[in-house]
């Protein structure tokens, strides 16, 4: 069965701790994202990441960085966490042109900054 | 990106068709229309996507209009495990260097609400 693995499904973090978000696909996917979801707001791209070493700006960038280090593997890095960046993140992949153009979530990782 | 308009919240009977409207005013020649569901506390899952004609699935049917400025997701035997926001998408694709790749944007989705 293909899958998105992130590592955590729920963390507890206080303000100004270094958070670091895994992600995993095992669909050789040329294509990964991060989205975080607030109620109200639906689902806001962070950054997305076209292969390897190279990631572009989403809607909503600041506070986070993230690392695309092995084609398998994007990380979601939180330099100084805030309280404002309590959520639920979610891991995303696919490739262009491929078959339906599905994109495969994971299961998402929930996020509460103290 | 074109933007998509989807009403907050729906209701429908079980055993009922459920029809989800979206508006896609915007939507660019090559854009295509894909739905998503997320049920409760589980990541999105993939429905169905159309560009022009329209599309059917085990899971759903894609009605587009011939303007391609709305759309409906039909789901034509409701259950309540249906219950869950369903997004309507429009894709974005841009090419760079030779590789084609694309961004996909949410917005806020409707509630569906399946009832016995």
């Amino acid at each position: 069965d293909v899958k998105v693995t992130q590592s955590s499904r729920y963390l507890v973090k206080r303000t100004g701790e270094k958070v670091f978000l895994e992600c995993v696909q095992d669909m050789d996917h040329e294509n990964m994202f991060w989205y975080r979801q607030d109620p109200g707001l639906g689902l806001r791209l962070i950054y997305f990441s076209y292969d390897v070493k190279m990631k572009e700006k989403g809607d909503i960038p600041e506070g986070y960085s993230v690392s695309r280090e092995k084609k398998e593997r994007f990380s979601l890095i939180l330099e100084s966490a805030s309280t404002n960046q309590t959520s639920m993140y979610l891991c995303a992949s696919f490739t262009p042109g491929q078959g339906p153009g599905e994109l495969f979530f994971g299961e998402g990782s929930r996020l509460t900054v103290l | 990106d074109a933007k998509t308009t989807q009403p907050p919240s729906m209701d429908c009977a079980e055993g009922r068709a459920a029809n989800l409207p979206c508006n896609h005013s915007t939507i660019s020649g090559n854009e295509y229309v894909y739905w998503y569901r997320q049920i409760h506390s589980q990541g999105p899952q993939y429905i169905i996507h159309g560009l022009k004609n329209n599309e059917t699935n085990e899971m759903a049917s894609l009605i587009i209009t011939e303007d391609r400025k709305s759309s409906t997701l039909i789901l034509p035997h409701a259950t309540l495990r249906d219950t869950a926001v369903y997004y309507c998408i429009v894709r974005v694709a841009f090419n760079a260097g030779g590789t084609s790749y694309g961004k996909l944007t949410f917005g806020q989705g409707t509630i569906l609400t399946v009832h016995p």
